[in-house]
């Protein structure tokens, strides 16, 4: 398996616009994670899904911010309007639910927002 | 999940064995320990976890003390390229909550 891809792997764009990040879980692991990394706040988590649903979104620092995942496969994270302290990197995680607790990671997105 | 503790550095020899310790004083009985690292601009990668007995894998071992209020991941031959950041985290198996990360410790494997 190629593991968890995530795309692009670097974005920079300005403030205001819309970004989305795309995300590609391990085939067959019906966890999938969002997290953000800053200098500030370390690793965080922002949003999770089950099965395509998700279940806790409390992490999501405000309405700018949206995540979906319409297909097992699949998983996106937008951000419309962008600010510039959005600028961190996005990791998208996937796991086995019997073994929930090994997440596998991706190589994140390196966001900057000017 | 249990609030950890450990080192914000450690250096290490190449070829030496890294020791890199942990405390987990408030560590429930259902709780398990989780050792994570993350290498410079890549995503976190799992290393291995145990729950009271010691583990082994083909990355390390973790020594889990008795109490179980402490551990140690050992890296028995560090190599240049396990210089990273290494999280060690408690939680609860069986769920799929999130992971929380706190500080970790920074290997730098010398030369």
């Amino acid at each position: 398996d190629a593991g968890v891809i995530q795309s692009p792997r670097h974005e920079v764009t300005e403030m205001g616009q819309e970004v989305t990040l795309r995300c590609k879980p391990i085939s067959g692991h019906d966890y999938l994670f969002w997290y953000r990394q800053t200098m500030m706040r370390g690793l965080e988590l922002l949003i999770y899904f089950n099965n395509n649903v998700p279940i806790d979104d409390s992490g999501m620092p405000e309405d700018r911010f949206s995540a979906k995942m319409p297909n097992a496969s699949f998983s996106t994270l937008k951000i419309q309007p962008s600010e510039p302290r959005d600028s961190a990197v996005y990791f998208c995680a996937s796991s086995l639910s019997r073994r929930s607790s090994e997440q596998y990671f991706g190589p994140g997105t390196r966001l900057t927002v000017t | 999940d249990a609030k950890t503790t450990q080192p914000p550095s450690m250096d290490c020899a190449e070829g030496r064995a890294a020791n890199l310790p942990c405390n987990h004083s408030t560590i429930s009985g259902n709780e398990y320990v989780y050792w994570y690292r993350q290498i410079h601009s890549q995503g976190p990668q799992y290393i291995i976890h145990g729950l009271k007995n010691n583990e082994t894998n083909e990355m390390a071992s973790l020594i889990i003390t008795e109490d179980r209020k402490s551990s140690t991941l050992i890296l028995p031959h560090a190599t240049l390229r396990d210089t990273a950041v290494y999280y060690c985290i408690v939680r609860a198996a069986g769920s799929a909550r999130q992971l929380t990360f706190g500080s970790g410790t920074q290997l730098t494997v010398l030369p």
